[in-house]
Protein backbone atom coordinates (compact mmCIF):
# COMPACT_ATOMS: atom_id res chain seq x y z
CA UNK A 1 0.00 0.00 0.00
CA UNK A 2 1.77 3.29 -0.95
CA UNK A 3 -0.23 5.43 0.89
CA UNK A 4 -2.06 8.89 -0.53
CA UNK A 5 0.61 10.54 -2.51
CA UNK A 6 0.72 14.65 -2.95
CA UNK A 7 3.08 16.49 -5.43
CA UNK A 8 5.12 18.97 -5.59
CA UNK A 9 5.79 18.32 -1.61
CA UNK A 10 7.06 22.05 -1.61
CA UNK A 11 5.93 24.33 -4.10
CA UNK A 12 7.17 28.29 -3.83
CA UNK A 13 5.47 30.84 -6.08
CA UNK A 14 5.04 34.26 -6.72
CA UNK A 15 1.72 36.47 -5.90
CA UNK A 16 -0.36 36.38 -8.93
CA UNK A 17 0.75 32.90 -10.02
CA UNK A 18 -0.96 29.76 -10.96
CA UNK A 19 -0.48 26.90 -8.46
CA UNK A 20 -1.87 22.94 -9.12
CA UNK A 21 -1.24 20.71 -6.49
CA UNK A 22 -1.77 17.03 -7.23
CA UNK A 23 -3.11 14.03 -5.44
CA UNK A 24 -2.94 10.52 -5.92
CA UNK A 25 -5.81 8.40 -3.64
CA UNK A 26 -5.24 4.92 -2.23
CA UNK A 27 -6.40 2.57 -4.77
CA UNK A 28 -9.97 1.79 -4.36
CA UNK A 29 -10.86 4.83 -2.24
CA UNK A 30 -14.06 6.17 -3.38
CA UNK A 31 -13.94 9.27 -0.69
CA UNK A 32 -11.03 11.97 -1.11
CA UNK A 33 -10.41 15.12 1.01
CA UNK A 34 -8.38 18.59 0.61
CA UNK A 35 -7.47 19.74 3.72
CA UNK A 36 -5.37 23.10 4.49
CA UNK A 37 -3.47 23.40 7.55
CA UNK A 38 -2.25 26.67 8.66
CA UNK A 39 -0.89 27.61 12.71
CA UNK A 40 -3.79 29.75 12.87
CA UNK A 41 -6.64 28.54 11.77
CA UNK A 42 -5.86 24.30 12.20
CA UNK A 43 -7.51 21.91 9.83
CA UNK A 44 -9.96 23.03 7.52
CA UNK A 45 -11.47 21.16 4.74
CA UNK A 46 -12.03 22.84 1.51
CA UNK A 47 -13.82 20.19 -0.61
CA UNK A 48 -14.45 16.27 -0.59
CA UNK A 49 -15.87 14.03 -3.60
CA UNK A 50 -17.53 11.03 -3.04
CA UNK A 51 -16.91 8.63 -6.16
CA UNK A 52 -15.47 11.55 -8.23
CA UNK A 53 -18.15 14.04 -7.54
CA UNK A 54 -18.20 16.95 -5.47
CA UNK A 55 -20.20 16.40 -2.15
CA UNK A 56 -18.95 19.64 -0.12
CA UNK A 57 -17.02 22.74 -1.30
CA UNK A 58 -18.49 24.83 0.90
CA UNK A 59 -14.59 25.38 2.56
CA UNK A 60 -12.98 26.45 -0.71
CA UNK A 61 -12.25 29.69 -0.01
CA UNK A 62 -12.89 31.66 -2.94
CA UNK A 63 -13.70 31.75 -6.91
CA UNK A 64 -9.71 31.40 -6.97
CA UNK A 65 -9.70 27.60 -5.85
CA UNK A 66 -10.90 24.94 -7.80
CA UNK A 67 -11.18 21.37 -7.63
CA UNK A 68 -11.14 18.65 -10.44
CA UNK A 69 -11.51 14.57 -9.83
CA UNK A 70 -11.50 13.42 -13.60
CA UNK A 71 -10.73 9.40 -12.17
CA UNK A 72 -10.91 7.70 -9.63
CA UNK A 73 -7.18 8.03 -9.05
CA UNK A 74 -6.09 11.17 -9.42
CA UNK A 75 -7.24 15.07 -8.01
CA UNK A 76 -5.80 18.23 -8.27
CA UNK A 77 -6.02 21.73 -6.61
CA UNK A 78 -5.52 24.86 -8.51
CA UNK A 79 -5.01 28.29 -7.29
CA UNK A 80 -5.57 31.02 -9.93
CA UNK A 81 -4.54 33.68 -9.10
CA UNK A 82 -2.42 32.75 -6.25
CA UNK A 83 -2.25 35.38 -2.93
CA UNK A 84 0.53 35.54 0.33
CA UNK A 85 -2.49 34.31 2.34
CA UNK A 86 -2.73 31.19 0.32
CA UNK A 87 0.30 30.33 2.06
CA UNK A 88 -0.23 26.67 3.86
CA UNK A 89 0.84 23.02 3.93
CA UNK A 90 -2.45 21.73 1.71
CA UNK A 91 -3.38 18.24 2.66
CA UNK A 92 -5.17 15.44 0.35
CA UNK A 93 -6.77 12.37 2.06
CA UNK A 94 -8.62 9.34 1.29
CA UNK A 95 -11.00 6.76 2.56
CA UNK A 96 -13.00 3.50 1.66
CA UNK A 97 -16.10 4.16 3.15
CA UNK A 98 -16.28 7.27 5.16
CA UNK A 99 -17.70 7.96 7.93
CA UNK A 100 -17.70 3.91 8.31
CA UNK A 101 -13.32 4.03 8.02
CA UNK A 102 -11.11 6.81 8.17
CA UNK A 103 -9.43 9.21 6.43
CA UNK A 104 -5.72 8.55 5.29
CA UNK A 105 -3.63 11.28 4.93
CA UNK A 106 -0.93 12.25 2.78
CA UNK A 107 2.35 14.16 3.23
CA UNK A 108 0.89 17.25 2.31
CA UNK A 109 2.09 19.86 -0.49
CA UNK A 110 3.94 23.09 1.50
CA UNK A 111 2.98 26.40 -0.38
CA UNK A 112 4.88 29.61 -0.35
CA UNK A 113 3.33 32.10 -1.99
CA UNK A 114 5.63 35.65 -2.09
CA UNK B 1 -21.82 26.41 14.53
CA UNK B 2 -20.20 22.91 14.42
CA UNK B 3 -17.23 23.17 16.59
CA UNK B 4 -14.33 20.58 18.32
CA UNK B 5 -11.95 21.99 20.80
CA UNK B 6 -9.12 20.63 21.93
CA UNK B 7 -7.11 21.58 25.58
CA UNK B 8 -4.98 22.01 26.21
CA UNK B 9 -2.94 23.38 23.22
CA UNK B 10 0.22 22.06 24.29
CA UNK B 11 1.57 19.91 27.48
CA UNK B 12 4.93 18.93 28.42
CA UNK B 13 5.28 15.72 30.65
CA UNK B 14 8.73 13.77 31.57
CA UNK B 15 9.05 9.91 30.65
CA UNK B 16 6.67 8.02 32.62
CA UNK B 17 4.09 10.69 33.77
CA UNK B 18 0.75 9.94 32.54
CA UNK B 19 -1.80 12.42 31.35
CA UNK B 20 -5.05 12.78 29.37
CA UNK B 21 -6.06 15.11 26.54
CA UNK B 22 -9.44 16.71 26.13
CA UNK B 23 -11.99 16.83 23.50
CA UNK B 24 -14.83 18.62 23.38
CA UNK B 25 -17.43 18.92 20.32
CA UNK B 26 -20.64 20.39 19.59
CA UNK B 27 -21.49 18.15 16.33
CA UNK B 28 -25.38 17.63 15.29
CA UNK B 29 -25.81 13.96 15.18
CA UNK B 30 -21.88 13.39 15.69
CA UNK B 31 -21.46 10.09 13.13
CA UNK B 32 -17.80 9.44 14.56
CA UNK B 33 -14.99 10.75 16.87
CA UNK B 34 -11.37 10.16 15.29
CA UNK B 35 -8.46 10.80 16.89
CA UNK B 36 -5.16 11.09 15.04
CA UNK B 37 -1.32 12.01 15.53
CA UNK B 38 0.43 13.97 13.59
CA UNK B 39 4.55 14.10 13.44
CA UNK B 40 6.31 17.02 12.15
CA UNK B 41 6.34 16.87 8.37
CA UNK B 42 3.95 14.14 8.10
CA UNK B 43 0.21 14.53 7.53
CA UNK B 44 -1.65 13.60 10.39
CA UNK B 45 -2.09 9.43 10.76
CA UNK B 46 -4.95 7.73 11.90
CA UNK B 47 -5.35 6.67 15.79
CA UNK B 48 -8.82 5.73 16.71
CA UNK B 49 -12.59 5.93 15.70
CA UNK B 50 -14.94 5.88 18.21
CA UNK B 51 -18.95 5.95 17.43
CA UNK B 52 -20.85 6.18 20.57
CA UNK B 53 -20.61 7.14 24.61
CA UNK B 54 -19.07 4.56 26.41
CA UNK B 55 -16.93 3.38 23.75
CA UNK B 56 -13.12 2.88 24.29
CA UNK B 57 -10.18 1.44 22.53
CA UNK B 58 -6.81 1.06 23.16
CA UNK B 59 -3.32 1.17 21.56
CA UNK B 60 -0.13 0.26 23.52
CA UNK B 61 0.13 3.17 26.11
CA UNK B 62 -3.26 4.84 24.33
CA UNK B 63 -6.57 4.73 25.49
CA UNK B 64 -9.25 6.79 24.25
CA UNK B 65 -13.09 7.05 25.68
CA UNK B 66 -16.25 9.17 24.56
CA UNK B 67 -18.98 11.01 25.86
CA UNK B 68 -21.94 12.62 24.82
CA UNK B 69 -19.90 15.91 24.93
CA UNK B 70 -16.23 15.15 25.07
CA UNK B 71 -13.69 12.41 24.22
CA UNK B 72 -10.52 11.41 26.14
CA UNK B 73 -7.09 10.68 25.18
CA UNK B 74 -5.43 8.49 28.03
CA UNK B 75 -1.61 8.08 27.71
CA UNK B 76 -0.51 6.06 30.41
CA UNK B 77 3.80 6.34 31.34
CA UNK B 78 4.27 8.06 27.94
CA UNK B 79 7.70 7.60 26.50
CA UNK B 80 9.64 10.47 24.00
CA UNK B 81 8.41 9.03 21.09
CA UNK B 82 4.85 9.70 21.82
CA UNK B 83 5.86 13.30 21.35
CA UNK B 84 3.83 14.61 18.65
CA UNK B 85 0.50 16.65 18.04
CA UNK B 86 -2.41 14.69 18.62
CA UNK B 87 -5.50 16.00 16.67
CA UNK B 88 -9.10 15.05 17.23
CA UNK B 89 -11.77 15.21 14.94
CA UNK B 90 -15.64 15.04 14.52
CA UNK B 91 -17.93 13.56 11.78
CA UNK B 92 -21.23 14.87 11.54
CA UNK B 93 -24.43 13.32 10.63
CA UNK B 94 -26.14 15.18 7.41
CA UNK B 95 -23.22 16.72 5.22
CA UNK B 96 -21.28 13.94 7.35
CA UNK B 97 -18.32 16.81 7.35
CA UNK B 98 -15.33 16.19 9.23
CA UNK B 99 -13.99 19.53 11.54
CA UNK B 100 -10.77 19.17 12.87
CA UNK B 101 -9.82 20.72 16.66
CA UNK B 102 -6.17 22.89 16.18
CA UNK B 103 -4.50 19.94 18.08
CA UNK B 104 -2.61 19.18 20.90
CA UNK B 105 1.02 19.35 20.92
CA UNK B 106 2.59 16.78 23.55
CA UNK B 107 6.32 16.93 24.45
CA UNK B 108 7.31 14.11 26.42
CA UNK B 109 11.24 14.87 28.01
CA UNK B 110 13.36 11.79 29.27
Amino acid sequence: DAGVIQSPRHEVTEMGQEVTLRCKPISGHNSLFWYRQTMMRGLELLIYFNNNVPIDDSGMPEDRFSAKMPNASFSTLKIQPSEPRDSAVYFCASSDSYPNSPLHFGNGTRLTVT
Amino acid sequence: EDQVTQSPEALRLQEGESSSLNCSYTVSGLRGLFWYRQDPGKGPEFLFTLYSAGEEKEKERLKATLTKKESFLHITAPKPEDSATYLCAAAQGGSEKLVFGKGMKLTVNP
